[in-house]
């Protein structure tokens, strides 16, 4: 399967705890986003990142969110102490700028704090 | 006014018919636009894109209009499977990657 990739696909946490969510782009792809929906909501654009880089964080809350993109291995995007109003599902999607800049989106993480 | 608009929905269209959405965006320096389809609690998937000359993909066609800032998606022939919601997918800024995308406009098509 060469599409994106997401895990886990479902997560709960505890408020207070850490969530890590992960995301491998499509093969040949070195543009990764992250994005969030809330539930009857829509997608809002979090982070874009290319390999050890962030390009643009501007959607990404101040506090507790942190995303990363290796070198090596997939792209992680981080919530430290959750809170309930995190519970949502977070895409990522990868694109080949090359290739006019469709992006294509994983399965999801669909995170719930209890 | 927000970035992307997009018809309110929802559409309750009989199998057969034909529906169109429309989706205006207010930044007039983008460049790039999408269509993607979600289905309930799945990731969007890319229709299409929508290149100024229009496009068309079997049943459906895609359509951009420069001037007042708004593309269009129309569905010829709807089926059942067409069932889900349409998003519009504008990138936000002049740097190119950041895509804004619209609320979604959601479709039933009914037997």
């Amino acid at each position: 399967n060469a599409g994106v990739m997401q895990n886990p696909r479902h997560l709960v946490r505890r408020r207070g705890q850490e969530a890590r969510l992960r995301c491998s782009p499509m093969k040949g792809h070195s543009h990764v986003y992250w994005y969030r929906q809330l539930p009857e909501e829509g997608l809002k654009f979090m982070v874009y990142l290319q390999k050890e880089n962030i390009i643009d964080e501007s959607g990404m809350p101040k506090e507790r969110f942190s995303a990363e993109f290796p070198k090596e291995g997939p792209s992680i995007l981080r919530i430290q102490q959750v809170v309930r109003g995190d519970s949502a599902a977070y895409f990522c999607a990868s694109s080949n700028r090359d290739r006019g800049r469709e992006q294509y989106f994983g399965p999801g993480t669909r995170l719930t704090v209890t | 006014r927000k970035e992307v608009e997009q018809d309110p929905g929802p559409f309750n269209v009989p199998e057969g018919a034909t529906v169109a959405f429309n989706c205006t965006y207010s930044n007039s320096a983008s460049q790039s636009f999408f269509w993607y389809r979600q289905d309930c609690r799945k990731e969007p998937k890319l229709l299409m894109s929508v290149y100024s000359s229009g496009n068309e993909d079997g049943r459906f066609t895609a359509q951009l209009n420069r001037a007042s800032q708004y593309i269009s998606l129309l569905i010829r022939d709807s089926k059942l499977s067409d069932s889900a919601t349409y998003l519009c997918a504008v990138n936000g800024d002049n740097y190119g990657q950041n895509f804004v995308f619209g609320p979604g406009t959601r479709l039933s098509v009914l037997p």
